[in-house]
């Protein structure tokens, strides 16, 4: 099944302590993207890949790193969090027939 | 600046009564115009792209179109299980392919 997988699906941490949440997707798509949801903002990019060792920052990339050093995998990583950074969080691959979207990670920073 | 925005921000219909949604867009040199519906703490689901003024698609219940300036999303004869929040996407080929999300319509059905 086509799919893009993220973990975990809920995390609850405390404020400076590295987290990285896992995406992975299984269509060899090129690009692939990570937003945050908030109520009231609607979907913003945090960074976005086109492909393996290229990456690029979106609308809201301070706090946040990416990596990309295989094609299915784009984790991204908070190296110190912050409790402004509590949001639902969503990876996604592909691009012009559409996205396929993750189930989210819903972090919460104390 | 590129933008999207969508109307209404929220809708109620009743069972069966159609009704449509808008999304309209500024973007310089748009290379698609996608749709997605999203069901609460869950990702947004591909419905639709759409790439050029005049283009309609449909699926199911659901149909959307494509002018210069706006797209649509027409539900005719809504059921309750088509209760989400419906958004809509727009594509820059200017922008590095930057994909721009509006803030969404959440739709309710009753029964």
């Amino acid at each position: 099944e086509a799919q893009v997988t993220q973990n975990p699906r809920y995390l609850i941490t405390v404020t400076g302590k590295k987290l990285t949440v896992t995406c992975s997707q299984n269509m060899n798509h090129e690009y692939m993207s990570w937003y945050r949801q908030d109520p009231g903002l609607g979907l913003r990019q945090i960074y976005y890949s086109m492909n393996v060792e290229v990456t690029d920052k979106g609308d809201v990339p301070e706090g946040y790193k990416v990596s990309r050093k295989e094609k299915r995998n784009f984790p991204l990583i908070l190296e110190s969090p912050s409790p402004n950074q509590t949001s639902l969080y969503f990876c996604a691959s592909g691009r012009d027939a559409g996205y396929t979207f993750g189930s989210g990670t819903r972090l919460t920073v104390v | 600046e590129d933008q999207v925005t969508q109307s209404p921000e929220a809708l109620r219909l009743q069972e069966g009564e159609s009704s449509s949604l808008n999304c309209s867009y500024t973007v310089s040199g748009l290379r698609g115009l996608f749709w997605y519906r999203q069901d609460p703490g869950k990702g947004p689901e591909f419905l639709f792209t759409l790439y050029s003024a005049g283009e309609e698609k449909e699926k199911e219940r659901l149909k959307a179109t494509l002018t210069k300036k706006e797209s649509f999303l027409h539900i005719t004869a809504p059921k309750p299980e088509d209760s989400a929040t419906y958004l809509c996407a727009s594509c820059s080929m200017n922008r590095d392919d930057k994909i721009i999300f509006g803030k969404g319509t959440r739709l309710h059905i009753l029964p």
